[in-house]
């Protein structure tokens, strides 16, 4: 059970770029988050996907999109990279709502 | 709407002496209570969470919190804390029946030999 994947787990963009950041899970979990962490401000939410066909905005949305291409992975893109988007990105899943979030290694990201 | 607290950002303690990392939270609706913790370049990992029953829940390493409802705060504490414990610890939040996770900003403990 490799759990999380996350890929890359390093990228550098120039401002403008788009990227698509990848996500999957071999635990069978129904739901799955992107989250961004920066210093000082813990977890956001970007986007999470309830159920295979679904997605929903969280905290943050502006600048990013989802696609949860099937039951196992959910990806996170980047249409036109800004420097506010230099963070490190999370990819998370879980049963259901409430149950534990499982998080993968994470992506870090540095937009020029 | 909700929110999460954690007030101290750093705290510095001597290994064998006891901790406490302090989590307060406001929700209008009943809550599920979690504490993750994060070691350098990882992601989070669960170390206890609170559903239902005894407010006071374990971590099968030596941590425990315990669910005040009145002060609205699940507060994390550890006896004696060992170096392996320096990570960051985050709190979250998630209102029943919703996906979100609410986290708060993270408090550094940094055990010191």
């Amino acid at each position: 059970n490799a759990g999380v994947t996350q890929t890359p787990k390093f990228q550098v963009l120039k401002t403008g770029q788009s990227m698509t950041l990848q996500c999957a899970q071999d635990m069978n979990h129904n739901s799955m988050y992107w989250y961004r962490q920066d210093p000082g401000m813990g977890l956001r939410l970007i986007y999470y996907s309830a159920s295979e066909g679904t997605t929903d905005k969280g905290e943050v949305p502006n600048g990013y999109n989802v696609s949860r291409l099937n039951k196992r992975e959910f990806s996170l893109r980047l249409e036109s990279a800004a420097p506010s988007q230099t963070s490190v990105y999370f990819c998370a899943s879980s049963l259901g709502a409430e149950e534990t979030q499982y998080f993968g290694p994470g992506t870090r990201l540095l937009v020029l | 709407a909700q929110s999460v607290t954690q007030l101290d950002s750093q705290v510095p303690v001597f290994e064998e002496a006891p901790v406490e990392l302090r989590c307060n939270y406001s929700s209008s609706v009943s809550v599920y209570l979690f504490w993750y913790v994060q070691y350098p370049n990882q992601g989070l990992q669960l170390l206890l969470k609170y559903l239902s029953g005894s407010t006071l829940v374990e971590s099968i390493n030596g941590f425990e919190a315990e669910f005040n409802k009145s002060q609205t705060s699940f507060h994390l504490r550890k006896p004696s804390v060992h170096i392996s414990d320096t990570a960051e610890y985050f709190c979250a939040v998630s209102e029943m029946g919703t996906y979100k996770y609410i986290f708060g900003t993270g408090t550094r403990l940094k055990v010191l030999a």
